[in-house]
């Protein structure tokens, strides 16, 4: 069972591009790496997913190095609303079976 | 389109009742999780649906847990005489696909419980 190691939380303010590292080193072969954002009163959303290298989509980019044993979740130029928990998965099954979700990062956004 | 329902939003019950948490998936999902969040803490998993086959329940904390999932559809959580420890909110998910590659799942809003 793949588990993640983020840090607590972190501060930024306005405009700034932030990077949440994940670390996992029991990745296994087969294990896709997942970010979901909790913001307060509401269930977790699906931020972004990969394999492998860098992924980008329209809210952040993912990038994972070739050993796969970390992987940088980066939001640019964020906002308030910005502000929430951050939570990295590793899995094949990214779903709940057998997989823990850890206490995430809590981001504060500052004006 | 709509996504995944929980009812109901809000429960006050007292110690030793009875109480049934709802959960509707997003239709045609087959995958459905049951998490338990306590205040200010990470996720924590409590039973997992797939389709017609067995569920896993490995997650449930005791055997006053139990849930349901009735026609592959809408599941039921029930928390036999409650405890204050059980005060948490109830996050039910669903996903489209056996999980695996590129699974994700969508998560409804959460079933607040305060046991007094």
């Amino acid at each position: 069972l793949a588990k993640t190691t983020q840090p607590i939380s972190m501060d930024s303010y306005e405009g700034q591009e932030v990077n949440i590292t994940c670390s996992h080193n029991n990745i296994a072969t087969n294990d896709y790496i997942t970010w979901y954002q909790q913001f307060p009163s509401q269930g977790p959303r699906f931020i972004i997913q990969g394999y492998k290298t860098k992924v980008t989509n329209e809210v952040a980019s993912l990038f994972i190095p070739a050993d796969r044993k970390s992987s940088t979740l980066c939001l640019p130029r964020v906002s308030l609303s910005d502000t929430a928990v951050y939570y990295c998965l590793v899995g094949f099954n990214t779903g709940g079976f057998k997989t823990i979700f850890g206490a995430g990062t809590r981001l504060f956004v500052k004006a | 389109g709509a996504g995944v329902s929980q009812s109901p939003s809000n429960k006050v019950t007292e110690k030793g009742k009875d109480v049934e948490l709802r959960c509707d998936p997003i239709s045609g999902h087959t995958a459905l999780y049951w998490y338990r969040q306590s205040l200010g803490q990470g996720l924590e998993f409590l039973i997992y649906f797939q389709g017609n086959s067995a569920p896993d329940k490995s997650g449930l904390p005791s055997d006053r847990f139990s849930a349901e999932r009735t026609g592959g559809s809408v599941s039921t959580l029930t928390i036999q005489r409650t405890q204050q420890e059980d005060s948490a909110v109830y996050l039910c998910a669903s996903s489209s696909s056996r999980p695996g590659v590129g699974e994700t799942q969508y998560f409804g809003p959460g079933t607040r419980l305060l046991v007094l």
